[in-house]
């Protein structure tokens, strides 16, 4: 089974504090993928690796940013966070070989920032 | 631009009944779409893939239907049970990478 896991289910900081949110995949799947979830807006794209130290800007990167530097590992930065980053935040990965691949996704973050 | 709508009232439906659910989307030709299953505080689950050239697609009691003339697909869950209440996600896809755009999601919830 495809295990997707992320650091924490839940997260309190402060607006102006630099925040890191993990996820590691366990299956050498080439793409991942960070979103965030708010209600009444699903799921949005921030960014987006295919492959170990490669990025890809998603739909909502403004106040983000990402790190790759191991193929199953894939890091969201928050480098001031703000209150309007409150917000579920989602990790996923595909395997990247066939179009119409799943994403298989991990628990969330729900992070608050005050 | 491209947009995704699902029915953003929950489902109501009860125990038994047949649950249908809409996804209709603009602006887009996709290859593929997805539906996606998520419960409260969890990450989105898959649970069916159609292609553009397929008309229907079943997977024991969840069926999914794809018009790419309408521009809409349905999904639809037989027989429903209490432990199918979620939310149900559509999913196309969107560029390369298989990067999927996401609808907002329906909830829907069965009722003994």
């Amino acid at each position: 089974d495809v295990k997707v896991t992320q650091s924490s289910r839940y997260l309190v900081k402060r607006t102006g504090e630099k925040v890191f949110l993990e996820c590691v995949q366990d299956m050498d799947h080439e793409n991942m993928f960070w979103y965030r979830q708010d209600p009444g807006l699903g799921l949005r794209l921030i960014y987006f690796s295919y492959d170990v130290k490669m990025k890809e800007k998603g739909d909502i990167p403004e106040g983000y940013s990402v790190s790759r530097e191991k193929k199953e590992r894939f890091s969201l930065i928050l480098e001031s966070a703000s209150t309007n980053q409150t917000s579920m935040y989602l990790c996923a990965s595909s395997f990247g070989q066939d179009e119409g691949e799943t994403q298989y996704f991990g628990p969330g973050t729900r992070l608050l920032v005050l | 631009s491209q947009k995704i709508e699902q029915n953003s009232e929950a489902l109501n439906i009860q125990e038994g009944k047949t649950a249908t659910l809409t996804c209709n989307y603009t602006n887009y030709s996709p290859a593929y779409l997805q539906w996606y299953r998520q419960d409260p505080g969890r990450g989105p689950v898959f649970l069916l893939l159609i292609r553009e050239n397929e008309k229907e697609k079943r997977k024991e009691r969840l069926k999914v239907t794809f018009d790419t003339t309408l521009k809409q697909s349905l999904f639809h869950i037989t027989a429903s049970q209490p432990a199918d209440s979620a939310t149900y996600l559509c999913a196309l896809l969107s560029g390369g990478y298989n990067k999927l755009i996401f609808g907002a999601g329906t909830r829907l919830a069965v009722h003994p």
